[in-house]
Order: structure tokens, then sequence, then C-alpha cells
């Protein structure tokens, strides 16, 4: 079956520090690539996503590239906010021809950037 | 876009009672999805509907959880005869019927069993 691994948290990094968080699948075919923030009380928002492999997803500075020779997804940023603290999931959708949309989450890494 | 509803947002049962959590999605998404998440896992899939059918269901979505989504737009999802183990974050997510569309989620519903 489909599977997500993300780094394990808790991560925690000064203002203006450079952000990896390393995310890996194992998916048959060409699954779609998702990017998910979560803030503290709140749902999950969707941060980027990529449907096909050398896409690269960005969004408030945050940036991911579908690598299918490695099966990775990492998520980066040049320099992190207080306002980024959040748990960030890593997931993915199967390929379109699979006829399935659920989504597969990884276990979520939390970040905490201290000023 | 007023974005997916969830009621309540909180609910606390005892033991063996019966729960139902609603869930309305955004006006223009015949994909609905409810997810559950326990604490400090990644949500996992229940069940999936496209307009008023439910088309795919987890093997966590044991015999006493029921979903229905009857006019296709908001959805029900049930819980009988509550357990410890049902304690989690409820998540529902609504999509459109596009191929590779993200998938918008609700706030959730937190359920806590005494």
């Amino acid at each position: 079956g489909n599977s997500v691994t993300q780094m394990e948290g808790p991560v925690t990094l000064s203002e203006e520090a450079f952000l990896t968080i390393n995310c890996t699948y194992t998916a048959t075919g060409y699954p779609s690539l998702f990017w998910y923030v979560q803030y503290p009380g709140e749902g999950l928002q969707l941060l980027l996503k990529a449907t096909k492999a050398d896409d690269k997803g960005s969004n408030k500075g945050f940036e991911a590239t579908y690598r299918k020779e490695t099966t990775s997804f990492h998520l980066e940023k040049g320099s992190v906010q207080v306002s980024d603290s959040a748990v960030y999931f890593c997931a993915l959708t199967p390929y379109s021809g699979a006829g399935s949309y659920q989504l597969t989450f990884g276990k979520g890494t939390k970040l905490s950037v201290i000023p | 876009d007023t974005g997916v509803s969830q009621n309540p947002r909180h609910k606390i049962t005892k033991r063996g009672q019966n729960v139902t959590f609603r869930c309305d999605p955004i006006s223009e998404h015949n994909r609905l999805y409810w997810y559950r998440q326990t604490l400090g896992q990644g949500p996992e899939f229940l069940t999936y509907f496209q307009n008023e059918a439910q088309l795919e269901k987890s093997r966590l979505l044991s015999d006493r959880f029921s979903a229905e989504r009857p006019k296709g737009s908001f959805s029900t999802l049930e819980i009988q005869r509550t357990e410890q183990g049902d304690s989690a974050m409820y998540l529902c997510a609504s999509s459109t019927g596009q191929s590779n569309q993200p998938q918008h989620f609700g706030d959730g519903t937190r359920l806590s069993i005494l």
C-alpha cells in the first residue's frame, strides 16, 4: 500500500534559520504530493502541492520539488519566522488511474521557531 | 467560499453512547471525505463520497461507524456504542471532481469518551 515517511520532530529553529523537513513516499506510479500545515488550535491547511515529477510547489516562501527518482518531496524555507511554528504533514493521493482519492499522511513534524 | 464547516467542535460523551457529527462541504465540491486523527499522528482515511454515493471505505470504519450524504450536500458520521478508542479528532474534507485537486479541511470535531 501507499505510505509516507517524514522526519520526526520536534524541530526547533531560531528565527531566520533555514528549514528542511524530509519526506519520502512509497506508491505506485505517479501520485500527487502535498504539504499541509496545522497551526495550534486550527484545522489542516493546504500549503503546497505537486502533481507530476519535477514539479515544484511553492507558497508563502515554502518550496518542495517532486523527485520521482528518490521518491521524495522535501519541504524547504530559506528564512523561517515565529509565525511558521506549526505541525507540517506530508501527504499523497494515488495516481489518477487508481480510482482512489484518499490522502495518505505522514505522522507530522512539529516546528517551533524561537525569536 | 465559506470553507468546510463541522459541528460540533467538541463532543464529550460516556462510553456506550451514540454520537453524530455533521460536515458541510464547500458548496461547489462534489467529493467529501472523512478522516480520523489521534494525538501525535497524521489523519487516517475513513470514507469518501462522490455526490451521494459512498465509493470508498477504510478497514478502520468498523460496523459501529456509519456515514451518509443523503442529498449530496452535507454529510453525517455516526458512531454507535462508543468505545474509549474512539476518542480522536474527526476531520471532514471536500474537493471538486477534477483530478489532482486538493482536499480542503474543516476544523474538525474532537470526540472525548469518558
